[in-house]
């Protein structure tokens, strides 16, 4: 099935550093999303993004909606050992308003 | 207020075998999506299902169906199992007016030998 292309696939970065991902698409999205996921758990929602441009913060992290709408990322600062987890990003197109197309994943490791 | 559950927590199976996965929304949603996370990668949309009925479909074959209740629980069936079903299964529960704001399960994880 089609996959959003998300990069990178992993990183290790030392606690107090900022964190940068994004995440590509050929095709145009109404909504980006961006889950967190850690080991046995479902995926919980970070930051939800509805109009091209925009730019939104919960806490540390940021995300912005490409203005292209093909694109998005997400920003995390000053990291801390809790950040560690798996970072999905995941679209909705126009047409297909019930389905998420989710990304591969950032899996984010943070040494001390 | 209980979150999204699901049951079993884990699963094994032999090929050509079915199986049935059950999830109970969240505390006042009506809405119901199902996802197969195989090792390694994003969530893939299976089907979403509100007022009981099948709303949406991925790539997902006939083998794969589902069912809502009236009190919005869902079941997800899979039959004549291969060895690639093999994934985490999870469950999102939502509102139908609010698609966006999708709360998964902590999901079911299926082996099939």
């Amino acid at each position: 099935g089609q996959q959003l292309n998300q990069s990178p696939q992993s990183m290790f970065i030392q606690e107090g550093e900022d964190v940068s991902m994004n995440c590509t698409s050929s095709s145009i999205f109404n909504t980006w999303l961006w889950y967190k996921q850690d080991p046995g758990e479902g995926p919980v929602l970070l930051i939800a993004l509805y109009k091209a441009g925009e730019l939104t913060s919960n806490g540390r992290l940021t995300a912005q909606f490409g203005i292209t709408r093909k694109d998005s990322f997400l920003n995390i600062s000053a990291s801390i050992p809790s950040d560690v987890g798996i970072y999905f990003c995941a679209g909705r197109k126009s047409g297909s308003a019930r389905q998420l197309t989710f990304g591969s994943g950032t899996q984010l490791t943070v040494l001390p | 207020d209980a979150g999204v559950t699901q049951s079993p927590t884990h699963l094994i199976k032999t090929r050509g075998q079915q199986v049935t996965l059950r999830c109970s929304p969240k505390s006042g949603h009506d809405t119901v999506s199902w996802y197969q996370q195989a090792l390694g990668q994003g969530p893939q949309f299976i089907f979403q299902y509100y007022e009981e009925e099948e709303r949406q479909r991925g790539n997902f074959p006939d083998r794969f169906s589902g069912h809502q209740f009236p009190n919005y629980s869902s079941e997800l069936n899979v039959n004549a199992l291969l060895l690639g079903d093999s994934a985490l299964y999870l469950c999102a529960s939502s509102l139908a007016a609010a698609q966006e704001t999708q709360y998964f399960g902590p999901g079911t994880r299926l082996l099939v030998l």
